[in-house]
């Protein structure tokens, strides 16, 4: 059973543009939304994130927003470089008690030049 | 600049043999996870401690593998005897206590051959 879905395995951008990048949850306990970035041969590393009492986090030009009736969270790159090429989890939390978090399976951003 | 960092980084070994993967988390940090990547999978939580106690492993194979923290500066991560279904990337990650935010180390590439 599948908490965190990320739908799209790939995505394709122009350098410049806007990159979107979904994930949908199940689990209505979740009160804590974290995004991370991986490259090739690393680890994956903290990018930004959300508490459920927002809708919108914004850190430069990286921008999630929490939408909790749909249980669906997108993070927006304005504008996207080609050093944001990476595979981008998503992952959630439930605060309760535990700092464990569940993750997608990701999604591969390319932004070519 | 603080890091987690992963022994091996890669390890080639036969079905049937002994690995243990060893992790120094950041100094501080009272947390530490172990993961699994795989692509079919994605990033799946093995092992999860706070400070230094066990508090779910429920994602691990019993059988074969064994998580432990002989002490705050190190995790390990022991699979004995491996088969060719434990290659993947191991991730250990460690956090500060009641934070959600987590702090990967590079991993180790297993392949079990």
């Amino acid at each position: 059973d599948q908490q965190v879905k990320q739908n799209s395995p790939s995505l394709s951008v122009q350098e410049g543009r806007i990159s979107i990048l979904n994930c949908d949850y199940t689990n209505s306990m979740f009160d804590y939304f974290l995004w991370y970035k991986k490259y090739p041969a690393e680890g994956p590393t903290f990018l930004i994130s959300i508490s459920s009492i927002k809708d919108k986090n914004e850190d430069g030009r990286f921008t999630v927003f929490l939408n909790k009736s749909a249980k669906h969270l997108s993070l927006h790159i304005v504008p996207s470089q080609p050093g944001d090429s990476a595979v981008y989890f998503c992952a959630a939390s439930d605060r309760g008690g535990s700092e464990k978090l569940v993750f997608g399976k990701g999604t591969k951003l390319t932004v070519n030049p | 600049d603080a890091r987690v960092t992963q022994t091996p980084r890669h390890k080639v070994t036969e079905m049937g043999q002994e690995v243990t993967m060893r992790c120094q988390p950041i100094l501080g940090h009272n947390t530490v996870f172990w993961y699994r990547q795989t692509m079919m999978q994605g990033l799946e939580l093995l092992a999860y401690f706070r400070n230094r106690a066990p508090l779910d492993d429920s994602g691990m194979p019993k059988d074969r593998f064994s998580a432990e923290m002989p002490d705050a500066t190190l995790a390990t991560l022991k699979i004995q005897p491996s088969e060719p279904r434990d290659s993947a990337v191991y991730f250990c990650a460690s956090g500060p206590l009641n934070r959600e935010e987590q702090y990967f180390g590079p991993g180790t590439r297993l392949t079990v051959t």
